[in-house]
């Protein structure tokens, strides 16, 4: 069983477009990330959520809202999308949101801008 | 806030061969560190981590890291490299966030193992 999903694997669209990724996990853990990595493979934090409550908001374009239904899934939503934000997206998940937790990640969300 | 340092961009070593990857890191207190491991198309997985305690910690897939103060240092090493190993490494370390008591973590920027007949 996949512990953390995300979908879809491959994203690409035109600029200008609103598009989302969905991530859940079944690990039942109380922490979510969002995390973004670019073309040179460095990983950036964008969100975390715990509990459904956000606790890390870095400085990201308000154009990404981020949005937890429940404590399993953890959602990104891109309105005006810019080539810019033409990367790979992970999703992670940790235990709890204690610095000594592990994160477990998805495979990734692909997005290209045309 | 803190920092981590991988020098080395890409490396390679035959088959067979042992491996020390290096990572340095910048924190005020006791850190938590961490080894991922990145193969193509996929996400991070762990491979070790050291908190506290013995400063030689074992991981999965016979990966091993040796914590040194002194150094501020936590390279990741493996007797011998399997061609499986051909991947993207990690150092991290977790540290409180500005919000306290959550974690933020901070990645290297990773160091590319390609193995070699």
């Amino acid at each position: 069983d996949t512990a953390v999903s995300q979908t879809p694997k491959y994203l690409v669209t035109q600029m200008g477009n609103d598009k989302s990724i969905k991530c859940e996990q079944n690990l039942g853990h109380d922490t979510m990330y969002w995390y973004k990595q670019d073309s040179k493979k460095f990983l950036k934090i964008m969100f975390s959520y715990n509990n459904k409550e956000l606790i890390i908001n870095e400085t990201v374009p308000n154009r990404f809202s981020p949005k937890s239904p429940d404590k399993a899934h953890l959602n990104l939503h891109i309105n005006s999308l810019e080539l810019g934000d033409s990367a790979v997206y992970f999703c992670a998940s940790s235990r709890t949101a204690s610095p000594n937790q592990p994160q477990h990640f998805g495979d990734g969300t692909r997005l290209s801008i045309l | 806030a803190q920092s981590v340092t991988q020098p080395d961009i890409h490396i390679t070593v035959s088959e067979g061969a042992s491996l020390e990857l290096r990572c340095n890191y910048s924190y005020g207190a006791t850190p938590y560190l961490f080894w991922y491991v990145q193969s193509p198309g996929q996400g991070l997985q762990l491979l070790l981590k050291y908190f506290s305690g013995d400063t030689l910690v074992q991981g999965i897939k016979g990966f091993e890291a040796e914590f040194k103060r002194s150094q501020s240092s936590f390279n990741l090493r493996k007797p011998s490299v399997h061609w499986s190993d051909a991947a993207e490494y990690f150092c991290a370390v977790g540290a409180m966030g500005n919000s306290g008591g959550y974690q933020k973590v901070t990645f290297g920027t990773g160091t590319k193992l390609q193995v070699i007949p």
